[in-house]
């Protein structure tokens, strides 16, 4: 079992559509982390949410955490080619890291 | 400030052999930790070192062991090895108490 549900798996849209993938679990989480990674490169961290209710803003990019803690979600608007990759969600307990099992975005010119 | 480099970026090796699988901490980070990604899926911990020890461990066998040298650089070696230790495996390096992690490009490791 999973302790980080991410849905959908993969998406496949045009250039310019908006989106919404997200990250829930059953566990109560301090914080949680969005990792965005390109083929054939390591994960690169997009932004760490912390307090419930959080909303973050990364240019196009829309990030949100649950009022209870246990889901976020992430929303681009006007999607670019460039977006395409595996978005990742992850959470640290103490000294161990956990991550979801992504949800692969392409976006079509 | 260098990133995270790993080494090499691809291997094959044969079932039942051993690997060991390399990686340059970020200037400045003393803490390590290892990811094992099999295609389509997101990364699972393998573990962490802090300090040259080992600091916290996911659900991998004991043929998984590591190392972190004073120089903060750290090693993964994996024995008698399996096809299904076929996978991507990523090194992360962070400050200690800092959440974010900062990962190598990874090793392709083929196991047949």
């Amino acid at each position: 079992t999973q302790l980080l549900e991410q849905s959908p798996q993969f998406l496949s849209i045009q250039e310019g559509e908006n989106l919404t993938v997200y990250c829930n679990s059953s566990s109560v989480f301090s914080s949680l982390q969005w990792y965005r990674q390109e083929p054939g490169e390591g994960p690169v961290l997009l932004v760490t949410v912390v307090t419930g209710g959080e909303v973050k803003k990364l240019k196009r990019l829309t990030f949100q955490f649950g009022d209870a803690r246990k889901d976020s979600s992430l929303h681009i608007t006007a999607a670019q080619p460039g977006d395409t990759g595996l978005y990742l969600c992850a959470l640290r307990n103490f000294n161990k890291f956990y991550f979801g099992s992504g949800t692969k975005l392409n976006v079509k010119p | 400030e260098t990133g995270v480099t790993q080494s090499p970026t691809h291997l094959i090796k044969t079932r039942g052999q051993q690997v060991t699988l390399r990686c340059s901490s970020q200037s400045g980070h003393n803490t390590v930790s290892w990811y094992q990604q099999a295609l389509g899926q997101g990364p699972q911990f393998i573990f962490q070192y802090y300090r040259e020890e080992e600091n916290g461990r996911g659900n991998f066998p004991p043929r998984f062991s590591g190392l972190q040298f004073p120089n903060y650089s750290s090693e993964l070696n994996v024995n008698a090895l399996e096809l299904d230790d076929s996978a991507l495996y990523l090194c992360a390096s962070s400050p200690i108490f800092n959440t974010e992690a900062f990962f190598g490009q990874g090793t392709r490791l083929t196991v047949v």
